[in-house]
C-alpha cells in the first residue's frame, strides 16, 4: 500500500463546476495536509494546507480533513480554465509522502 | 519574502558525466533544505534532506550524493550519471525546526541524461 493514493484522472469538470479531488493516506500518525498544483513542466505551488479535522476555506478552495477515515480532499468552487493542472496531495508523518497527483482539466 | 533559485534551468548529459545542480534560498535562515526528483509521469522521489550545514540524510541509495556547505545553499551531484537520473530536479526549503510544516519548491531543472 502506498503512504499517500490518489486517483491519477485525468478528471474533466466545466467551466464554473466544482471540481473534488480526493487523496487517502495509511499513515494514522499523519499531523499535517497539504495540497500543491503543479502545471505542466513547472514547479509544484502550496494552494492549501490543513491540520485539524474538518474544513478550511480560502477563497475558491476549501480542504477537507478527516483523519478517522484517513482522508484529505480539495474542492474547488467556480472551477476556471486557469484551475487545469495537476494536483498533488502531501501528508507528512513520519516522512514528507507525496501522492502521484490528480489531473484535472477544466473545460470552458 | 523568502525565494529559492535553482540552476540551470535545463541539463543535457551524457552518461557516465557528471552533476552538479545547485539551489539557494534567501529571505530565511536554518531552512530544512530538501531535493526532489520527479520522473516522467511519476510522483515526487524525496532524495536528500538537510536541516543544518553538512547534515545530509539520505532517502534513496543510489549514485547522488548532496552537501550543504552554506546555509542556504544545498548541492546535489554525482560522478557519473546514469540514464535512470533523467528527471526533473527539485529543490525545496521550510521553516526550520519541525519537519511539519509546509515546503516551498524552487523552479527546478530538467536534467536529460542521453
Amino acid at each position: 500500500q502506498k503512504e499517500v493514493e490518489q486517483n491519477s484522472g485525468p478528471l474533466s469538470v466545466p467551466e464554473g463546476a466544482i471540481a473534488s479531488l480526493n487523496c487517502t493516506y495509511s499513515d494514522r500518525g499523519s499531523q499535517s495536509f497539504f495540497w500543491y498544483r503543479q502545471y505542466s513542466g513547472k514547479s509544484p505551488e502550496l494552494i492549501m494546507f490543513i491540520y485539524s479535522n474538518g474544513d478550511k476555506e480560502d477563497g475558491r478552495f476549501t480542504a477537507q480533513l478527516n483523519k478517522a477515515s484517513q482522508y484529505v480532499s480539495l474542492l474547488i468552487r467556480d472551477s476556471q480554465p486557469s484551475d487545469s493542472a495537476t494536483y498533488l496531495c502531501a501528508v507528512i508523518g513520519n516522512q514528507f509522502y507525496f501522492g502521484t497527483g490528480t489531473s484535472l482539466t477544466v473545460i470552458p | 519574502s523568502q525565494t529559492i533559485h535553482q540552476w540551470p534551468a535545463t541539463l543535457v548529459q551524457p552518461v557516465g558525466s557528471p552533476l552538479s545542480l545547485e539551489c539557494t534560498v534567501e529571505g530565511t535562515s536554518n531552512p530544512n533544505l530538501y531535493w526532489y526528483r520527479q520522473a516522467a509521469g511519476r510522483g515526487l522521489q524525496l532524495l536528500f534532506y538537510s536541516v543544518g550545514i553538512g547534515q545530509i540524510s539520505s532517502e534513496v541509495p543510489q549514485n547522488l550524493s548532496a552537501s550543504r556547505p552554506q546555509d542556504r545553499q544545498f548541492i546535489l551531484s554525482s560522478k557519473k550519471l546514469l540514464l535512470s537520473d533523467s528527471g526533473f530536479y527539485l529543490c525545496a526549503w521550510s521553516g526550520a525546526g519541525t519537519f511539519y510544516n509546509e515546503q516551498f519548491f524552487g523552479p527546478g531543472t530538467r536534467l536529460t541524461v542521453l
